[in-house]
């Protein structure tokens, strides 16, 4: 069973407006979480990364949040725009002792945003 | 900095040849991601390595599956011999101690026949 899931798996919101991703996971003992902006044909691009002691963290009009309580993490978007359709992925990942740790991937949440 | 650097773009072989992808990681990072993404599995970390030392390899599939780091600046992952079910985009990432940001090449995109 994965340890990260994503929901919506897709959505599509009119240009402007704000849209909310999440991310739910059982990944344990938790090290970090990471939110990656994937376009069509591209690589990921880290949008942010909280450790257990941030709770939200902002790039831009990305804003992504941590409950580490109740493992969970949301990814808002604020006034959409086309720029933002893309597909949007949640890494969590485990303490181990080197940095990078055990990653677990959401399947990703893809966006639409339309005129 | 160009960025990490993949090649060959786009790859079609046949089942059963060889196939080398390659990666030139951003100057002065100590570390390098092998990924494969598809549609039914998503992104999959298969092997990382950390100056030049293979550090996890628990995601390489099978044994058809390799990769060397022979320098700080190129690696290489193998498939031989390849088969349908390795068609899948595969993604090199480098990254440097410390920041904790992974930059992603543009892929290269594998279709087994």
């Amino acid at each position: 069973k994965n340890q990260v899931e994503q929901s919506p798996q897709s959505l599509i919101i009119l240009e402007g407006k704000n849209c909310t991703l999440q991310c739910n996971y059982t990944v344990s003992p938790f090290s970090n979480l990471r939110w990656y902006k994937q376009d069509t044909g591209r690589g990921p691009v880290s949008l942010t990364i909280m450790t257990f002691s941030e709770n939200t963290k902002s790039n831009g009009r990305y804003t992504a949040t941590l409950d580490a309580d109740t493992k969970q993490s949301s990814l808002h978007i604020t006034a959409s725009q086309l720029s933002d359709s893309a597909s949007y992925i949640c890494v969590v990942s485990a303490v181990a002792t080197d940095s990078w740790g055990k990653l677990q991937f959401g399947a990703g949440t893809q966006v639409v945003v339309t005129p | 900095d160009a960025g990490v650097i993949q090649s060959p773009r786009h790859e079609v072989t046949e089942m059963g040849q060889e196939v080398t992808l390659r990666c030139k990681p951003i100057s002065g990072h100590d570390y390098l991601f092998w990924y494969r993404q598809t549609m039914m599995r998503g992104l999959e970390l298969l092997i990382y390595f950390n100056n030049n030392v293979p550090i996890d390899d628990s995601g390489m599939p099978e044994d058809r599956f390799s990769a060397k780091m022979p320098n700080a600046s190129f690696s290489t992952l193998k498939i031989q011999p390849s088969e349908p079910r390795d068609s899948a985009v595969y993604f090199c990432a480098s990254s440097l101690r410390g920041r904790n940001i992974q930059y992603f090449g543009a892929g290269t995109r594998l279709s087994v026949l």
